[in-house]
Formats: structure tokens, C-alpha cells, sequence
């Protein structure tokens, strides 16, 4: 059974201390891994779709690396508007088209 | 950009009742999905669908069922509303091309069944 593994729960920074969030999976055969933001009463934003092992996205403050067994969420000089719990996922099997999710991560960024 | 709605941000019913939550997407998309979303337990998939009028039973189907009688549209049943089905649902679509293709979320509706 596939399974996505987030850690911490819970991640509190100040305003410009740099941190990584990690995300676990098993799966047989990466078939993409997704990173979501989720702000508080709204849905998940898509940030980034990582395909294959050494690949890495980049988005402002935001950088997403992946390996054969996990994805890093790098967050470089993190700004409170950064506060938010933050989603990694895989696509289920071929056939339901549709995404395992891990609990998230919750960062609280102090100003 | 896309832009998935859905029809109420927040919703409350009673018991026994039959609720509809309505979804809309504009981009074209085949791929059609319902999520419930409770704290401690993440994200779970509850009904998806790839065409008009075809739909697959998710991880937690029941208690459920959908409608997709337009590509752009795609509903959620609650056949008779129970207290266990709070919780904030969301519905997302994407592009048929593979399951690799990233998910559009709608911003959620918060449903309260009392």
C-alpha cells in the first residue's frame, strides 16, 4: 500500500531561520510527487510536481528536491506570510488517477 | 489560471437530511474528485470521476454517491446526512492525461451536520 510520511507535524521559525520539511513515500513506481500550501479554511494551492530523483523546483522562497525515497521542501529566509501547512502527495494507482496524501506540515513563521 | 468553485463555503444541515454540494471547474479538465478533509486523518478520497457520467468509488464511498452529468460539473450526495459526516469537503479536477497530473483544488466547503 503506498504511503507518504510528513515530519514534522508542527514547525515553528523565526522570521528568517531557514528549515526543510520532509516527505516520506513508499510507492511502487514514482509516478510524481506534488507539494500543496494550505492556508487555514481554504484549499490546497499546487506549489510544485517533481518527476524523477535528482530533479528540483524552485519558487521564490521555496525549493523542492526529491530522491528515491523522499522530497525535501527547503525554505530559505521564511517570511510570516509563509505561515501555512504544507501538503506533499502521490499519485494512487494507474487506474484511480488520484492523490495519496501525507498529514502536512504546519509552520508558524514569527515575525 | 484555474478555477475550480465550489457552490457554498459553509453549510449547515440536519440529520437525515439529503445534502448536495456542488463543484464547477473552467478548465476543461476529464479528471473530477472528492476529498473529505478531518483533522488527524488528511486528506481522503471519496468519489472520483475521468468522463461525463462515469464515476469510481473512492477509499470511503459510503454514506455517498455523485453526478456528473456535464464535464464542467461534478456533485456530491449525501444520500441521509449523519453527524459522522462533518467535515470540510473539497473537490479538485485535473487533466486526464496519466495520474501524474497535478490536482486544482476549490477553496472547500465547511459542512455541519447537527
Amino acid at each position: 500500500e503506498d504511503q507518504v510520511t510528513q515530519s514534522p507535524e508542527a514547525l515553528r521559525l523565526q522570521e528568517g531561520e531557514s528549515s526543510s520539511l520532509n516527505c516520506s513515500y513508499t510507492v511502487s513506481g514514482l509516478r510524481g510527487l506534488f507539494w500543496y500550501r494550505q492556508d487555514p479554511g481554504k484549499g490546497p494551492e499546487f506549489l510544485f510536481t517533481l518527476y524523477s530523483a535528482g530533479e528540483e523546483k524552485e519558487k521564490e522562497r521555496l525549493k523542492a528536491t526529491l530522491t528515491k525515497k523522499e522530497s525535501f521542501l527547503h525554505i530559505t529566509a521564511p517570511k510570516p506570510e509563509d505561515s501555512a501547512t504544507y501538503l506533499c502527495a502521490v499519485p494512487m494507482d494507474m487506474g484511480r488517477r488520484a492523490l495519496t496524501f501525507g498529514s502536512g506540515t504546519r509552520l508558524q513563521v514569527q515575525p | 489560471d484555474v478555477k475550480v468553485t465550489q457552490s457554498s463555503r459553509y453549510l449547515v444541515k440536519r440529520t437525515g437530511e439529503k445534502v448536495f454540494l456542488e463543484c464547477v471547474q473552467d478548465m476543461d479538465h476529464e479528471n473530477m474528485f472528492w476529498y473529505r478533509q478531518d483533522p488527524g486523518l488528511g486528506l481522503r478520497l471519496i468519489y472520483f470521476s475521468y468522463d461525463v457520467k462515469m464515476k469510481e468509488k473512492g477509499d470511503i464511498p459510503e454514506g455517498y454517491s455523485v453526478s456528473r452529468e456535464k464535464k464542467e460539473r461534478f456533485s456530491l450526495i449525501l444520500e441521509s446526512a449523519s453527524t459522522n459526516q462533518t467535515s470540510m469537503y473539497l473537490c479538485a479536477s485535473s487533466f486526464q492525461q496519466g495520474s501524474n497530473q497535478p490536482q486544482h483544488f476549490g477553496d472547500g466547503t465547511r459542512l455541519s451536520i447537527l
